[in-house]
């Protein structure tokens, strides 16, 4: 969806660098999640955020933090990236709405070498 | 949230609906079924939801079981744009945020 981008696309990085990923929605919203999907199977929770400065640790939070200082953006960081982290990332946005049905960014393939 | 089971993979002739089935037999009087699904490492996107009543959009229909245990999913004519794996997701409605994604059915549409 083009209202929810990331950047970088692919990024290709080493054992023990920190690393941040961002994403930013211009469809007002204001839940934002970041996820992992590794290959075959499904996505997984990272962490996920309600409001500017809330922020909320999913199925799979250690190794990664995360920032939100404006509605539009949430930033993925991973500070000490190990190989087992090598991943395809989503971030997604959803409104306050009862189904709050989530919009997906395009991903960012990460590569730990 | 209740658990799903779908089956790993299915084809489909093009031009002919295809009928994705998902068993939730835990589910709960509160959750909800939804679909989504993901276009070759892109990210997901959302397909339809439903409670108890059969559901219908622009892109699919959701017939859902009386007893709520299970639900299928209909394309009614499958294009090749519609290869995707598909996730049946059950979660609870209102102030509920967490979309649990299984492996998903994979569907092969056929040319």
């Amino acid at each position: 969806d083009a209202d929810v981008t990331q950047t970088p696309r692919n990024r290709i990085t080493k054992t023990g660098k920190r690393i941040m990923l961002e994403c930013s929605q211009t469809k007002g919203h204001d839940r934002m999640y970041w996820y992992r999907q590794d290959p075959g199977l499904g996505l997984r929770l990272i962490y996920y955020s309600f409001d500017v400065k809330d922020i909320n640790k999913g199925e799979i939070s250690d190794g990664y933090s995360v920032s939100r200082q404006a509605q539009a953006k949430f930033s993925l960081s991973l500070e000490s990236a190990i190989p087992n982290q090598t991943a395809l990332y989503f971030c997604a946005t959803s409104d306050r709405g009862q189904h709050n049905e989530q919009f997906f960014g395009p991903g960012t393939r990460l590569t730990v070498l | 949230d209740a658990k799903t089971t779908q089956p790993t993979s299915m084809d489909c002739a093009e031009g002919r609906a295809a009928n994705l089935p998902c068993n939730h037999s835990t589910i709960s009087g509160n959750e909800y079924v939804y679909w989504y699904r993901q276009i070759h490492s892109q990210g997901p996107q959302y397909i339809i939801h439903g409670l108890k009543n059969n559901e219908t959009n622009e892109m699919a229909s959701l017939i859902i079981t009386e007893d709520r245990k299970s639900s299928t999913l209909i394309l009614p004519h499958a294009t090749l744009r519609d290869t995707a794996v598909y996730y049946c997701i059950v979660r609870a409605g209102s102030n509920d945020y967490k979309l649990s994604f299984g492996a998903g059915t994979t569907v092969t549409v056929r040319a």
